[in-house]
């Protein structure tokens, strides 16, 4: 079983709908991440997260350190948010990564 | 402020050959990791170098290894290519190891691999 489980795997939606994407972890960690893979291959950092919640424009992150899982949001979704978003933390100082949720947004 | 750079981008190799890519970090960023990405996979990590030394390594082979320069650059190499090493491969820095927003990665825009 994979330390970091993400659901779902793949996501269509239409553009306008709110999104989440989940991310689980089985062991203690100080900190999980979150990236957006775009089509193309480049990664872009969104979030860093240790509790609570984190805002940037229509983007949204949770995470809840005793129940191990953390969530992102997104608000009004668009065509432009279609990417692959990944979660990962740190363990043993390695990095070990979610498998990726597939977002579609359809116009 | 230059983001992190990776050459080449694309390459070609058969089966057999080695490879050697690039990745030169933001300035002041003093640790490298090195990723694989496949369909099957996802991403996966490689290793870490941090002031010219390794400080963790992934699942991989021997076959996959890399160095860190004085400089904070990093070179990562794989010898006797076999088909499943067909990958996008990324590098990333940060400014240190641990602790707070110094942590977050930088990528770079990757080397795609294709193994013949």
């Amino acid at each position: 079983k994979n330390e970091v489980e993400q659901s779902p795997q793949n996501l269509t939606a239409q553009e306008g709908e709110f999104i989440t994407i989940n991310c689980s972890y089985s062991v203690g960690i100080s900190a999980l991440h979150w990236l957006q893979q775009h089509p193309g291959g480049g990664i872009v950092s969104l979030f860093m997260l240790s509790s609570g919640k984190k805002k940037h424009g229509r983007l949204i992150a949770t995470i809840n350190i005793q129940e191990k899982h953390s969530s992102l949001h997104i608000t009004a979704s668009h065509p432009r948010d279609s990417a692959v978003y990944i979660c990962w933390m740190n363990r043993d100082d390695k990095i070990i990564f979610g498998k990726g949720t597939r977002l579609h947004i359809l116009p | 402020k230059a983001g992190v750079t990776q050459t080449p981008r694309y390459l070609i190799k058969t089966r057999g050959q080695q490879v050697t890519l690039s990745c030169s970090p933001i300035s002041g960023h003093r640790s490298v990791s090195w990723y694989q990405q496949t369909p099957g996979q996802g991403l996966q990590f490689l290793f870490e170098y941090f002031s010219e030394t390794q400080r963790n390594k992934g699942n991989f082979p021997g076959r996959f290894s890399g160095r860190q320069f004085s400089n904070s650059r990093s070179e990562m190499n794989v010898s006797t290519l076999e088909l499943g090493d067909s990958a996008l491969y990324l590098c990333a820095s940060r400014k240190t190891l641990v602790g707070g927003g110094a942590n977050v990665l930088t990528f770079g825009a990757g080397s795609r691999l294709t193994v013949l």
